[in-house]
């Protein structure tokens, strides 16, 4: 059974910097494109960053390029988000999804990051 | 990108019903790019369908997913209770609709 386990979620100031985790298990993680969604308090569900299965093509959204940087590493079956220069509206659940046939089947259980002084 | 428009915002039916949920791309999008997905409060969403029309694993056939170019829909049959939820749907396994509803009349 597929299993992803996200970490490093806390609260932190503005302009602060984290850096989140997410460990795969239950599925081959290097023939899979990785993805991080988010989802602020009551709100909808935000793309955040997707990375290919060798780490060569990188995608971000716009509010979040240049700040955010995702990676991975297929010998340790692990996703990282390292986000820089935090904004209040930053704060939401951020989940690690991997990717198949265009959509999201494999999804973790979500990590609270909360911006705020 | 081409934007998602889902609608209506909120859909209020009885359980037993059919309920028809729309996503409406900005520009033409090919079918194998468009997903559906279920949230519960609290939990991580679940994929439904993919590729337009094809249930994931474990998905029972109340839901069907059809639609081509810009329009594309998630019919529900025979609502269950469990089915009450919110439902969004995605291009290309990035952008994501801002979601609809699905609430207990």
């Amino acid at each position: 059974e597929e299993q992803l386990v996200e970490s490093g979620g806390d609260l932190v100031q503005p302009g602060g910097s984290l850096r989140l985790s997410c460990a795969v298990s239950g599925f081959t993680f290097s023939r899979h494109w990785m993805t991080w969604v988010r989802q602020a308090p009551g709100k909808g569900l935000e793309w955040v960053a997707n990375i290919k299965e060798d780490g060569s093509k990188i995608y971000y959204l716009d509010s979040v390029r240049g700040r955010f940087t995702i990676s991975r590493d297929n010998a340790r079956n692990s996703l990282f988000l390292q986000m820089n220069s935090l904004r209040v509206e930053d704060t939401a659940v951020y989940y690690c999804a991997g990717n198949q046939n265009y959509a999201l089947p494999f999804w973790g259980q979500g990590t609270l990051v909360t911006v705020s002084s | 990108e081409s934007v998602l428009t889902q609608s209506p915002g909120t859909l209020s039916l009885s359980p037993g019903e059919t309920a028809t949920l729309s996503c409406r791309a900005g520009q033409s999008l090919d079918s194998n790019f468009l997903a559906w997905y279920q949230q519960k409060p609290g939990q991580a969403p679940r994929l439904l369908i993919h590729g337009a029309y094809n249930r994931a694993p474990g998905i029972p056939d109340r839901f069907s997913g059809s639609g081509s170019g810009t329009d594309f829909t998630l019919t529900i049959s025979r609502l269950e209770p469990e089915d009450f939820a919110v439902y969004y749907c995605q291009q290309n396994g990035d952008h994501f609709g801002q979601g609809t509803n699905l609430e207990i009349k």
